[in-house]
């Protein structure tokens, strides 16, 4: 089975500040990678996602996160955060061979002016 | 394209009541998934289909929940009869089979409330 674990619920840090948001994962099997982002009363949106090839992922809005295998991680990272990427950050896994999306708890990243 | 629409957005009801909350994917994808999400256990996968087919219905809570999905543009989820704990943010998602790990699309959710 698949399981994915943020270590941090809430990453306070203010604006212009870099941040790293952390994921780790288990799996017997390969996967894919997603990190998706939830705004106040949204649905949730795809920030990016690893499929293959390159370890380093950029996504929307200045966001990347670098692949693992050897620590099965998947951080987040930005270099500078801005109010507006106050949010809820999810991890998500995918095993390659099924379409099951299975999410981590969340992270609640608060940018303070 | 429109993207994913649920309706309704917000419902309050009473306990015992039934509720029915609706989906309509993206045109073309192939799979559509409800989850529920819950400050206690966070995003939970109730069931999945493709290509209408309901695939796992594992995550469903109990006999009180049921979907269905009568064609590729449609579905719906149903309690009967609605209890207090069932109040959370449902949300419904669709995929499409075209790409590896295409990874969904969300649509804004459904606010349920049981009072």
């Amino acid at each position: 089975a698949q399981s994915v674990t943020q270590l941090d619920s809430q990453v306070p840090v203010f604006e212009e500040a870099p941040v790293e948001l952390r994921c780790n994962y288990s799996s017997s099997v390969s996967v894919y990678l997603f990190w998706y982002v939830q705004y106040p009363n949204q649905g949730l949106q795809l920030l990016l996602k690893y499929l293959s090839g390159s370890t380093l992922v950029k996504g929307i809005n200045g966001f990347e996160a670098e692949f693992n295998k050897s620590q099965t991680s998947f951080h987040l990272r930005k270099p500078s955060v801005h109010i507006s990427d106050t949010a809820e950050y999810f991890c998500a896994v995918t095993p390659t061979r099924t379409d099951k999306l299975i999410f981590g708890t969340g992270t609640r990243l608060q940018v303070f002016p | 394209d429109a993207g994913v629409i649920q309706s309704p957005r917000h419902e309050v009801t009473e306990m015992g009541q039934e509720v029915t909350l609706r989906c309509k994917p993206i045109s073309g994808h192939d799979y559509l998934f409800w989850y529920r999400q819950t400050m206690m256990r966070g995003l939970e996968l109730l069931i999945y289909f493709n290509n209408n087919v309901p695939i796992d219905d594992s995550g469903m809570p109990e006999d009180r929940f049921s979907a269905k999905m009568p064609n590729a543009s449609f579905s719906t989820l149903k309690i009967q009869p609605s209890e207090p704990r069932d109040s959370a943010v449902y949300f419904c998602a669709s995929s499409s089979t075209r790409g590896p790990g295409g990874g969904y699309t969300f649509g804004s959710g459904t606010r349920l409330t049981v009072v």
